[in-house]
């Protein structure tokens, strides 16, 4: 497709059960970004892939949270044993290579834990 | 390590006002970009605009404008003629090192008929 594409675009799970969501980036862009947007408020970093390197991990709130990027292209974001305050959307960006090039957001999905 | 700020949380104005976002960021790279992105009801991500920080000169793009000046490591972007379809969310955002973007808080614009 055109953009970024993120599934499903809303979510709703018992506390305890094990949650994957879906990004699909831009073809041919190699970085790949996971955020994390809480009910008002900023953009929580996450996770970051660049080519074949090994990612950034440094944003993930907990070993709960884990991310793969398979072929350099998908990436499936992973959170076990969910809980009330994972609850946000959850937003998939890519770019193409190279420092300070502008990323392209997917739509977002919306987990809710109840 | 880098910070973004963006003061006002929320502004609200009428239609055809001008209306100005404030971004200070802080970081201690000589090399680094800057951008804004627009988020409105529908929740995806828009970029704006992207600066590196060697290039100082402001740019206007249609209503939109933008004035960076590194004396005061700000980043303002200032809307003119507002219309009711500029109302969202803008977060100012920073890449010091790789591409990860660190963005400042948002500021809630609502524009009024």
């Amino acid at each position: 497709g055109a953009g970024v594409s993120q599934s499903p675009s809303n979510k709703v799970t018992e506390k305890g059960k094990d949650v994957e969501l879906r990004c699909d980036p831009i073809s041919g862009h190699t970085a790949l970004y996971w955020y994390r947007q809480s009910l008002g408020q900023g953009l929580e970093f996450l996770i970051y892939f660049q080519g074949n390197s090994a990612p950034d991990k440094s944003g993930l709130p907990s070993d709960r949270f884990s991310a793969e990027r398979t072929g350099g292209s998908v990436s499936t974001l992973t959170i076990q044993r969910t809980q009330q305050e994972d609850s946000a959307v959850y937003l998939c960006a890519s770019s193409v290579r190279g420092r300070g090039t502008e990323a392209f957001f997917g739509q977002g999905t919306r987990l809710t834990v109840v | 390590a880098q910070k973004v700020t963006q003061a006002q949380t929320e502004i609200s104005v009428v239609e055809k006002e001008d209306v100005t976002l404030d971004c200070v960021y802080e970081t201690r790279d000589t090399t680094y970009y800057l951008f804004w992105y627009k988020q409105p009801p529908s929740g995806e991500l828009v970029f704006l605009i992207r600066r590196n920080s060697f290039d100082e000169q402001n740019e206007i793009s249609g209503r939109y404008s933008w004035n960076f000046q590194k004396s005061t490591s700000s980043f303002n972007f200032t809307i003119t003629a507002s219309q009711v379809v500029d109302s969202a969310v803008y977060f100012c955002a920073l890449i010091v090192t790789g591409n990860m973007l660190t963005f400042g808080g948002g500021t809630r614009l609502m524009v009024k008929p």
